[in-house]
């Protein structure tokens, strides 16, 4: 099956600052989400990103497929933010989704 | 409606008792999950249901029994657990694409059931 890397695996910012959490896969993908779960086990979708680059108010995302990597770019962040933040991949090669181990975040006041 | 529900939030069952987790979404989707998370750990896919028939079992132990009533249900029926069974079920729907019917799109989750075995 596909290999999942996410980095880094632990992150504490001070409120304001900017991040990049990286993906990085091991096989071709037609279907790639950022989720962001929150303390209380919610999974948020934040992207659905198979290639290209796409944003959503201080997140925006971008995934090079040809070089099988996608990144998470928050900026200002705020302390709502912490939590943890997966990526997830897929393909038609009877894949399903397959989960990074996750970026756990703590944004400081 | 983007939303998928599951009941109950919380449950603990002993390891003899017989309970079952229900999820249930409006998308008009075609393709239902069953996701387990332990602590500190990504979901693991458990199950599949692709048009009300279950296409993939990733070799989950027979106490695990899930059943997919209609398009808009799918419930997961426990039986003897064990107390490693212990973790956040998750539930998740998508659309079904491609003339194969193989391509899955973006995937929406439910809260979770956080389910404690004793």
């Amino acid at each position: 099956g596909i290999q999942v890397e996410q980095s880094p695996p632990d992150l504490i910012l001070q409120e304001g600052a900017n991040s990049t959490l990286r993906c990085n896969f091991s096989d071709s993908v037609n279907n790639l989400q950022w989720f962001h779960q929150n303390p209380w086990g919610q999974l948020i979708n934040l992207f659905y990103i198979p290639s290209g680059t796409k944003q959503n108010g201080r997140l925006s995302a971008t995934t090079v497929a040809t070089e099988r990597y996608s990144l998470l770019y928050i900026s200002s962040s705020q302390t709502t933010d912490s939590g943890v933040y997966f990526c997830a991949v897929g393909n038609n090669a009877g894949n399903m989704l397959t989960f990074g181990g996750g970026t756990r975040l703590m944004v400081k006041p | 409606d983007t939303e998928v529900t599951q009941t109950p939030k919380h449950l603990v069952m002993g390891m003899t008792n017989k309970k079952s987790l229900k999820c249930e979404q409006h998308m008009g989707h075609r393709a239902m999950y069953w996701y387990k998370q332990k602590a500190k750990k990504p979901p693991e896919l458990m199950f599949v249901y692709s048009y009300e028939k279950l296409s993939i079992n990733e070799s989950v132990p027979s106490r695990f029994s899930p059943e997919c009533p209609n398009s808009s249900l799918l419930n997961l029926h426990l039986h003897a657990l064990q107390p490693e069974d212990s973790a956040l079920y998750l539930c998740a729907s998508s659309q079904v694409a491609g003339a194969s019917g193989l391509a899955y799109n973006e995937q929406f989750f439910g809260p979770g059931t956080r389910l404690t075995v004793l």
